[in-house]
C-alpha cells in the first residue's frame, strides 16, 4: 500500500499571505495525485487532480506541483474562507487509492 | 449530484444499509466510491463499484466487513453492514470517480453519520 504523509499537521497563516502544504508518498505515484478541501461539517471538495490541474470552479490562487514522491499544494493570497483541512490522495494503482492524514489550515 | 440517506443510530449486532442516489448524469457510466471518516480523523477509502456492471473492488481492511453494491435502474449505490460494531461509528461519504481514473473524485455526497451504541 502506498502511504501518504502530509506536513505540517497544522498551519497558521495570515490573510493575504501564501500557504504551502506538503504531501510525501512512500513510493513514486508519478503524477497521480489529487488534493481535496474539507471545511467543518462539509464533505470534501476536489481542488486539484493529476498533480496540478484545477477542478472546475476552483480559483487560480490554488495551485499544485510536484512529481514522484514529493507534492505541494500552494494557496496564494489566503482568504478567510480557505480555513479547512486539506487532504492529498494518490491513485497510482487505481482503483486502489489512499489519502494522507490531512493538514489543518488556520487563518490568523 | 449525489444525495445520501439520513443519519442512523444503531445497536451493536444490527444490520444497516445506507444509500447514495445520483442525479444529473448517467449514473451507470461512473464509478462510485465510499470513504469512512471517523470522528476527528482522516479519509479511509473503503471500496468502489461500477454501476454499469456492478464490478466492485474493496480496500483490504474493509473486505468482508461491508458490502458495496449499486442498482443502475434506480441510480443508487449502497453500503451495507450485516452486524455493526461500535467501531463502525463514523461519517460515510460516497463520491463519484471522474470520467477518467486521473480525474479524482469530482462529486461527493453530503455524508451519512452512523452511530453504533448500546
Amino acid at each position: 500500500e502506498i502511504l501518504l504523509t502530509q506536513s505540517p499537521a497544522t498551519l497558521s497563516v495570515s490573510p493575504g499571505e501564501r500557504a504551502t502544504l506538503s504531501c510525501r508518498a512512500s513510493q513514486s505515484v508519478a503524477s497521480s495525485l489529487a488534493w481535496y478541501q474539507q471545511k467543518p461539517g462539509q464533505a470534501p471538495r476536489l481542488l486539484i487532480y493529476v498533480t496540478s490541474t484545477r477542478a472546475t470552479g476552483i480559483p487560480a490562487r490554488f495551485s499544485g506541483s510536484g512529481s514522484g514522491t514529493e507534492f505541494t499544494l500552494t494557496i496564494s493570497s489566503l482568504q478567510s474562507e480557505d480555513s479547512a483541512v486539506y487532504f492529498c490522495q494518490q491513485y497510482k494503482n487505481w482503483p486502489s487509492v489512499t489519502f494522507g492524514q490531512g493538514t489543518r489550515l488556520e487563518i490568523k | 449530484q449525489l444525495v445520501q440517506s439520513g443519519a442512523e443510530v444503531k445497536k451493536p449486532g444490527e444490520s444497516l444499509q445506507i444509500s447514495c442516489k445520483g442525479s444529473g448524469y448517467i449514473f451507470s457510466d461512473y464509478w462510485i466510491g465510499w470513504v469512512r471518516q471517523m470522528p476527528g480523523k482522516g479519509l479511509e477509502w473503503m471500496g468502489i463499484v461500477y454501476p454499469g456492471d456492478s464490478d466492485t473492488i474493496y480496500s483490504p481492511p474493509f473486505k468482508g466487513q461491508v458490502t458495496i453494491s449499486a442498482d443502475k435502474s434506480t441510480s443508487t449505490a449502497y453500503l451495507k453492514w450485516s452486524s455493526l460494531k461500535a467501531s463502525d461509528t463514523a461519517m460515510f461519504y460516497c463520491m463519484r470517480q471522474g470520467a477518467d481514473s486521473d480525474d479524482g473524485f469530482d462529486v461527493w455526497g453530503q455524508g451519512t453519520m452512523v452511530i453504533v451504541s448500546s
